[in-house]
């Protein structure tokens, strides 16, 4: 079975801090990885990982997978209060239930002013 | 549409009461997910479908739980005899063709449901 463990559970920062949250997944045949910001409503996709080493950027967003260790850890510079919110990860298998994401407890993030 | 789109946002039924839960996925997009949500924790996946058809039903938690997709777009989760564990966020979501190569699911804002 699939699985995804997020670290830390929480987190609270300040204002133009630099945080890192990690991913670590156990998978058989891995296929991706997804990251996902979800607010009080919908999970908003920010990356998928395929490859090693190849890091995805979107603003002040980035993310890289390692997939001997494996992990994967999605960093966010100068925090903003909107960057407040649950960070999910999910892992999906290129076996016969490849469609399926199986996801973490997320990460809780406050950014404090 | 613009994005996934779910109603009713919020429901509240009395235990053994049947509940549907309506899922309008983006429009073109024939890989439909519904994901359970427990407090504190990640989405749960229950059922996939790919345009009508339903291809893994394998994590809805029992008999009472059912989903349909007749015309391969809107869908809907509907619950029967709800019971007081059932209660949680209903999530639904869909990707283009998951088949043609790896595509993230988009989510709609889910449906919380409370059974009292």
């Amino acid at each position: 079975e699939d699985k995804v463990v997020q670290s830390p559970l929480s987190l609270v920062v300040h204002e133009g801090d630099t945080v890192t949250l990690n991913c670590s997944y156990e998978v058989t045949n891995f296929r991706s990885l997804l990251w996902y910001k979800q607010e009080k409503k919908a999970p908003t996709f920010l990356f998928m990982l395929t490859s090693s080493g190849i890091e995805k950027k979107s603003g002040r967003l980035s993310s890289i997978l390692d997939k001997k260790e494996p992990f994967s850890i999605l960093n966010i510079t100068a925090t903003q209060t909107g960057d407040s919110a649950v960070y999910l990860c999910a892992v999906q298998n290129s076996g016969g239930s490849n469609y399926k994401l199986t996801f973490g407890k997320g990460t809780l993030l406050t950014v404090n002013p | 549409g613009a994005g996934v789109s779910q109603s009713p946002r919020y429901k509240v039924a009395k235990r053994g009461q049947d509940v549907a839960l309506r899922c309008d996925p983006i429009s073109g997009h024939v890989s439909l997910f519904w994901y359970q949500q427990a407090l504190g924790q990640g989405p749960e996946f229950l059922t996939y479908f790919q345009n009508e058809a339903q291809l893994d039903k394998s994590g809805l938690p029992s008999d009472r739980f059912f989903a349909e997709r007749p015309e391969g777009s809107v869908s809907t989760l509907k619950i029967q005899r709800t019971q007081q564990e059932d209660s949680a966020v209903y999530l639904c979501a869909s990707s283009f063709n998951f088949r043609q190569g790896n595509q993230p699911q988009h989510f709609g804002d889910g449906t919380r449901l409370s059974i009292l």
